[in-house]
């Protein structure tokens, strides 16, 4: 079945620092891979998604590309700040009518930034 | 509604009582899907509905919990007899057609602790 594997947390950096939040995933067909954000108190974001092979999401800075010949997404952001702390899922969609009908999450990432 | 809303935010709860959570979808969404999410741990699916009907309820982890959609709007996940297993944020989540793909809208969650 369809499944997601992200690299387990904690990940703490500097502020301004690179991030790379590492993501692979197990899916059949061409699902839709999203990257969800939910920072402390709050519910979960959807911060970008992108639909088919080697495309590009990117919101707020962080950028993902879906790489169906590595089945990756890795999530990107080249300066990373204090708001930034919070804890990231990698999350796919499946095709067809039963995989389409839910979304499959990572088991998230908590990143926290020192100032 | 402006976002998709869920009630109560908490809820502790004796074990063995039955316990009732609402979420109430954006106005016009078809499709609502009910997340269970452990401390420290990603998002598990439950149930998914299109509509009035649950196309897919895999998710659900015994038959102590069922969960039913009156036309387009209100959902009501219900725990019976509750476990200390089952103590977790229950978040609700909305689409505008069930096309997963599209990414969705998370309410807050209800945190629920069974003592």
């Amino acid at each position: 079945g369809n499944s997601v594997t992200q690299m387990e947390g904690p990940v703490t950096l500097s502020e301004e620092a690179f991030l790379t939040i590492n993501c692979t995933y197990t899916a059949t067909g061409y699902p839709s891979l999203f990257w969800y954000v939910q920072y402390p108190g709050e519910g979960l974001q959807l911060l970008l998604k992108a639909t088919k092979a080697d495309d590009k999401g990117s919101n707020k800075g962080f950028e993902a590309t879906y790489r169906k010949e590595t089945t990756s997404f890795h999530l990107e952001k080249g300066s990373v700040q204090v708001s930034d702390s919070a804890v990231y899922f990698c999350a796919l969609a499946g095709t067809g009518y039963s995989s389409a009908s839910k979304i499959i999450f990572g088991s998230g990432t908590r990143l926290s930034i020192r100032p | 509604g402006a976002g998709v809303s869920q009630s109560p935010s908490n809820k502790v709860t004796e074990k063995g009582k039955d316990v009732e959570l609402r979420c109430d979808p954006i106005s016009g969404h078809t499709a609502l899907y009910w997340y269970r999410q452990r401390l420290g741990q990603g998002l598990e699916f439950l149930i998914y509905f299109q509509g009035n009907s649950a196309p897919d309820k895999s998710g659900l982890p015994s038959d102590r919990f069922s969960a039913e959609r009156t036309g387009e709007s209100v959902s009501t996940l219900t725990i019976q007899r509750t476990q200390q297993e089952d103590s977790a944020v229950y978040l609700c989540a909305s689409s505008l057609d069930g096309r997963a793909d599209f990414g969705y809208t998370f309410g807050s969650g209800t945190r629920l602790t069974v003592v």
